[in-house]
């Protein structure tokens, strides 16, 4: 089984600090790693993904860094917000894959203010 | 508000049992995904459908089967229920077939088997 590990699975930050939420995969045939922000009773929402050719991409705040050699990436929130306070899940895409899409187990986020 | 309605909300019934959960998606998507979460699993992919046919399975067991109909509403239908399968169910819609088509998700249906 395809896996995406994903740490830590709290965390807690001062208003106005960087947040930054760490992934892992295994495999290599990924072709698409999306973030996902889930806020209590919702279901996930697409916050920001890239592709493996690129190294960062940056939306307003949220920034993902995706390191291909060493089969990592990590979603970075700048200026952290009591808002952003959320569970986030990275989530790894095969396009040839019969399982598809793999998901890290998740990160609840406590932004202090 | 992600346009994705799912129903019901709330969902009880004991093990054994059959139960069928809805999925309406955003106007205009033609794919339907059907998403479980729960806490020892966390969130697992189970079955893609694209206008009607099925497109890709993920880790769906063979107690659970769905369908996309013409109208483009997906169900769910879970059977011979057991405890382990109590969990939130999600489904997701995006307008076309391929993986890197924005996924909007429903608020979810809750499922707790008795």
């Amino acid at each position: 089984q395809q896996q995406v590990k994903q740490s830590p699975q709290s965390l807690i930050v001062q208003k106005g600090g960087i947040s930054i939420i760490n992934c892992a995969y295994e495999n290599t045939a990924f072709d698409y790693f999306p973030w996902y922000q889930q806020f209590p009773g919702k279901g996930p929402a697409l916050l920001i993904a890239i592709r493996p050719d690129v190294s960062e991409k940056k939306e307003g705040r949220f920034t993902i860094s995706f390191n291909k050699s060493a089969k990592q990436f990590s979603l970075h929130i700048m200026d952290s917000q009591p808002g952003d306070s959320a569970t986030y899940f990275c989530a790894a895409i095969s396009y040839s894959s019969a399982s598809k899409i793999i998901f890290g187990s998740g990160t609840r986020l406590s932004i202090r203010p | 508000d992600s346009g994705v309605t799912q129903t019901p909300k709330h969902l009880i019934t004991a093990t054994g049992q059959r139960v069928t959960l809805r999925c309406s998606p955003r106007s205009g998507d033609l794919s339907v995904y059907w998403y479980q979460q729960s806490l020892d699993q966390g969130l697992q992919f189970l079955i893609q459908y694209y206008n009607g046919e099925e497109r890709a399975k993920g880790n769906i067991l063979e107690r659970f089967s769905a369908q996309q109909f013409p109208d483009l509403h997906s169900e769910l239908n879970l059977s011979s229920l057991e405890l382990g399968d109590s969990a939130l169910y999600f489904c997701a819609s995006a307008v076309g077939a391929g993986d890197n088509n924005e996924q909007f998700f429903g608020p979810g249906t809750r499922l707790t088997v008795l």
